[in-house]
């Protein structure tokens, strides 16, 4: 059960696009369409904003987008916002009912 | 409006036991699976336990299997984790979350902070 792996950190100016890698194995990401994405600001309690790799819950901003290749999943924030500056995790369902989460990503807007 | 709520947490030694609650509010809380998701001062998440909505069904980390057991009462909506052993490395801010299916949290509470250390 080791960390799905991500960039420490991202940053882009407001209006550019940023894309956080998720990488894990076939026990994991390239094994199943389950993918979800969350988003942390300081003190807060996480936010779904993406899940089965591409689906967007209702009510979050279509600027946030996903898709997976193999075993490597990713989140693109297009049109970059002050208030998308956060913590951003990626999730994976594993093999025999497991969840392993991404070690997260910190995304600085400029 | 679907509310999560936890409790519990605290200071306790090494070895000792805890036992952590969520009271959920807002949804049919029997029809959900429910999870503990832990998150270390400072570092990422970390996914610790998991039960069906009807209870059956249950799992663990391996970090916390065998010292740790989630249950649920459907009679008072509530989530519960016994953590008994606890070791400094437990030392986190444990969440409930709510899982519609098993591919998504997408309902969290607030998170309640447990510090073992002497």
């Amino acid at each position: 059960q080791s960390a799905l792996t991500q960039p420490r950190s991202v940053s882009g100016s407001p209006g550019q696009s940023v894309t956080i890698s998720c990488t894990g194995t076939s026990n994991d990401v390239g094994g199943y369409k389950y993918v979800s994405w969350y988003q942390q600001h300081p003190g807060k309690a996480p936010k779904l904003i993406i899940y089965d790799v591409n689906e967007r819950p209702s009510g979050v901003p279509n600027h946030f987008s996903a898709s997976k290749s193999g075993n490597t999943a990713s989140l693109t924030i297009s049109g970059l916002q002050p208030e998308d500056e956060a913590d951003y995790y990626c999730c994976s369902y594993a093999t025999n009912f497991f969840y392993v989460f991404g070690t997260g990503t910190k995304v600085t807007v400029l | 409006q679907v509310y999560l709520v936890e409790s519990g947490g605290g200071v306790v030694p090494p070895g000792r036991s805890l036992r952590l609650s969520c009271a959920a509010s807002g949804f049919t809380f029997s029809s959900y699976a429910m999870h503990w998701v832990r998150q270390t001062p400072g570092k990422g998440l970390e996914w610790v336990a998991g039960i069906s909505y009807d209870g059956r069904n249950e799992n663990y980390a391996d970090s916390v299997k065998g010292r740790f057991s989630i249950s649920r009462d459907k009679s008072k909506d509530t989530l519960s984790l016994q953590m008994n052993s606890l070791r400094t490395e437990d030392t986190a801010v444990y969440y409930c979350a709510r899982a519609p299916t098993g591919t998504r949290f997408d309902y969290w509470g607030q998170g309640t902070l447990l510090t073992v250390s002497s």
